[in-house]
């Protein structure tokens, strides 16, 4: 079936660090691919998203690009800030018989001062 | 009021106590949802909802029976649950829920079963 895979938590960064949290998935069709974004005590935000293959979601310095070949959606930011500590999930979902998302299992981000 | 809102924020349950959970959104949404999300597990679709219509059900124990009255509205009753059932609840809504649309998170209810 489809399925998400992130990589393990936590990350830990400092300040101003390049960031990198990486995403495979596994599918049958064509997805859309999304990041969203669990800050602490709050539900999930959408972040970015990418509908077709070689499109780049980009939102508050994050991008990640899809990536048919590699079947990946790697989130990148060039400078992390403390303020983006927060649980990262990428996700899946096909606009055909169901739009429901399927989520990997998040990736706890920790950056420090 | 905007968004998607969920009250109560946090809720203790005895096994033997009923309970329900509630979900409101105001974006003219026509899809909601019901997730689990557990301690180091990926969110589990519970119940999806589409113009008031349960379109879709994964295998829910039938402690948890979902409501929905309008489609501002969703409701999860929870009776005779079990201490592993200790999660955060998320409601989640969509512009449909066929298609590529991003959902809507509410922030959650903390359940704890003791």
């Amino acid at each position: 079936g489809d399925s998400v895979t992130q990589m393990e938590g936590p990350v830990t960064l400092s300040e101003e660090a390049f960031l990198t949290i990486n995403c495979t998935y596994t599918a049958t069709g064509y997805p859309s691919l999304f990041w969203y974004v669990q800050y602490p005590g709050e539900g999930l935000q959408l972040l970015l998203k990418a509908t077709k293959a070689d499109d780049k979601g980009s939102n508050k310095g994050f991008e990640a690009t899809y990536r048919k070949e590699t079947t990946s959606f790697h989130l990148e930011k060039g400078s992390v800030q403390v303020s983006d500590s927060a649980v990262y999930f990428c996700a899946l979902s096909y606009s055909g018989n169901t739009g429901k998302l399927i989520f990997g299992q998040g990736t706890t981000l920790q950056v420090k001062p | 009021e905007t968004g998607v809102t969920q009250t109560p924020r946090h809720l203790v349950m005895g096994m033997t106590n009923k309970k329900s959970l509630k979900c409101e959104q105001h974006l003219g949404h026509n899809a909601m949802y019901w997730y689990k999300q557990s301690a180091k597990k990926p969110l589990e679709l519970m119940f999806v909802y589409s113009l008031e219509e349960r379109v879709e059900n994964n295998s829910v124990p039938s402690r948890f029976s979902p409501e929905c009255p309008n489609s501002s509205h969703l409701f999860l009753h929870l009776h005779t649950l079990q201490p592993e059932d200790s999660a955060l609840y998320l409601c989640a809504s969509s512009q449909e829920w066929r298609g590529n649309y991003g959902y809507t998170f509410g922030s959650g209810t903390r359940l704890t079963v003791v």
